[in-house]
């Protein structure tokens, strides 16, 4: 079982819906949690960071950790077709990132 | 403007041939990381660096080496390509001392090995 588990499937939407993308993971010494945001044909670029259980807000987008499940979240509200990108969970282990496979949200006008 | 820069931005190489790719950064960051993003495999490690003069194993590094010999510049090295080898390339920096060790990436190298 690979660390960080997300799956890598498309997801469409149209504008206005709410998103949601979640990532599992097994190690429970990850103390940082991440989402990035990789546009076509770009490097990927850090969204959100989380590091307790609970919510983080900013903006239209909310993250979520339940350290308890190992679960995490991330929300879209009022999806735009700027937010169309691949979405990457990543969590901190020591010196190193583990990420996660990656979502491609596509927002439809 | 502060970040990373790759080069080239993509190659076309034959299978067989040596390629450096070409990593700079300009944040002073200590620790510095390549990764292969491969459809369906997401990013995944192939050496990183802590500070100049150390570099570690990632998850993928057979193939691949690199060197630190400064702060700023991390190339990667492919000694005999071949066509497994073909993905798009990250180079990312950040500074790993403490926090949430927020990494930076640059453009990112098209490689494809024939």
């Amino acid at each position: 079982q690979k660390e960080v588990e997300q799956d890598p499937g498309p997801l469409s939407v149209p504008e206005g819906a709410i998103v949601s993308l979640n990532c599992t993971y097994s190690n429970s010494a990850f103390q940082y949690f991440m989402w990035y945001r990789q546009y076509s044909r770009k490097g990927p670029e850090l969204l959100m960071y989380t590091y307790s259980s609970g919510n983080k807000e900013d903006g239209r987008f909310t993250a979520q950790v339940d350290k308890s499940s190992k679960y995490i979240s991330l929300f879209i509200r009022d999806s735009q077709p700027s937010d169309s990108a691949t979405y990457l969970c990543a969590m901190r282990q020591g010196d190193r990132l583990a990420f996660g496979k990656g979502n491609q949200v596509v927002v439809i006008p | 403007i502060a970040g990373i820069t790759q080069a080239p931005t993509s190659q076309i190489l034959a299978a067989g041939r040596r390629m450096t790719l070409r990593c700079t950064q300009d944040m002073r960051h200590n620790a510095m990381y390549w990764y292969r993003q491969d459809l369906g495999l997401g990013l995944r490690l192939i050496h990183y660096s802590n500070t100049a003069g150390t570099t570690g194993k990632g998850e993928v590094p057979d193939g691949y080496s690199v060197s630190r010999a400064n702060t700023d510049d991390f190339p990667l090295t492919l000694a005999s390509a071949v066509p497994s080898q073909t993905s798009v390339y990250f180079c990312a920096s950040s500074d790993s001392r403490g926090g949430y060790n927020e990494q930076f990436f640059g453009p990112g190298t098209r490689l494809t090995v024939l």
